[in-house]
């Protein structure tokens, strides 16, 4: 199946400072990529929905001027944590879409566990 | 909002087949049954999806009721590696393409 990366894998960073978190669609181009957030014991929430050159779609709730999302390419898509608190500390975890297995399939990266101390 | 109902947990007996139930009763009829599952601290992983028909691949089989207001996910012969977190989710093909995951049920298999 088709291969979606994240990096980094995990992160610590201090509180005000920024975090910026890349995820790749390995062996297919992605022209629709999606981030979630998790927290310890709960679902995937998603976040906002990234489409390659246009802005991202957030849900309700989630400030756009705090979590940017750039999907520059159809490879890459990058979640950047602005002025990160310690309640941003969560599991963000990002899916892809590969157009040609059809609009049903979502494969999930690893995920990249924030910390902000 | 999340449309599907699942149990909280579930034990199963490694070697034996794992049942997983899933009611989703105001499902609608372009709304497609998806399966993922979550090992811990990972990303949650394609299992399967079915419409109407029964569907089986090399994971594990669907088995979709006829009036399609539950279903049931089969790991035929379930390792300690099926340990994880399994989410039934109703998605449809047009134009929304936002899963919405709901709180899963916590499959524990038992050595």
């Amino acid at each position: 199946g088709a291969v979606v990366s994240q990096h980094p894998s995990w992160v610590i960073c201090k509180s005000g400072t920024s975090v910026k978190i890349e995820c790749r669609s390995l062996d297919f181009q992605a022209t629709t990529m999606f981030w979630y957030r998790q927290f310890p014991k709960q679902s995937l929430m998603l976040m906002a929905t990234s489409n390659e050159g246009s802005k991202a779609t957030y849900e309700q709730g989630v400030e756009k001027d705090k979590f940017l999302i750039n999907h520059a390419s159809l490879t890459l898509s990058t979640l950047t944590v602005t002025s990160a608190h310690p309640e941003d500390s969560s599991f963000y975890i990002c899916s892809a879409r590969d157009p040609k297995t059809g609009p049903y399939e979502q494969y999930f990266g690893p995920g990249t566990r924030l910390t902000v101390t | 909002d999340a449309k599907t109902t699942q149990p909280p947990s579930m034990d199963c007996a490694e070697g034996r087949a794992a049942n997983l139930p899933c009611n989703h009763s105001t499902i609608s009829g372009n709304e497609y049954v998806y399966w993922y599952r979550q090992i811990h601290s990972q990303g949650p992983q394609y299992i399967i999806h079915g419409l109407k028909n029964n569907e089986t691949n090399e994971m594990a089989s669907l088995i979709i009721t006829e009036d399609r207001k539950s279903s049931t996910l089969i790991l035929p012969h379930a390792t300690l590696r099926d340990t994880a977190v399994y989410y039934c989710i109703v998605f449809t093909n047009f134009g929304n393409e936002k899963l919405t995951f709901g709180t899963g049920t916590r499959l524990t298999i038992i050595p």
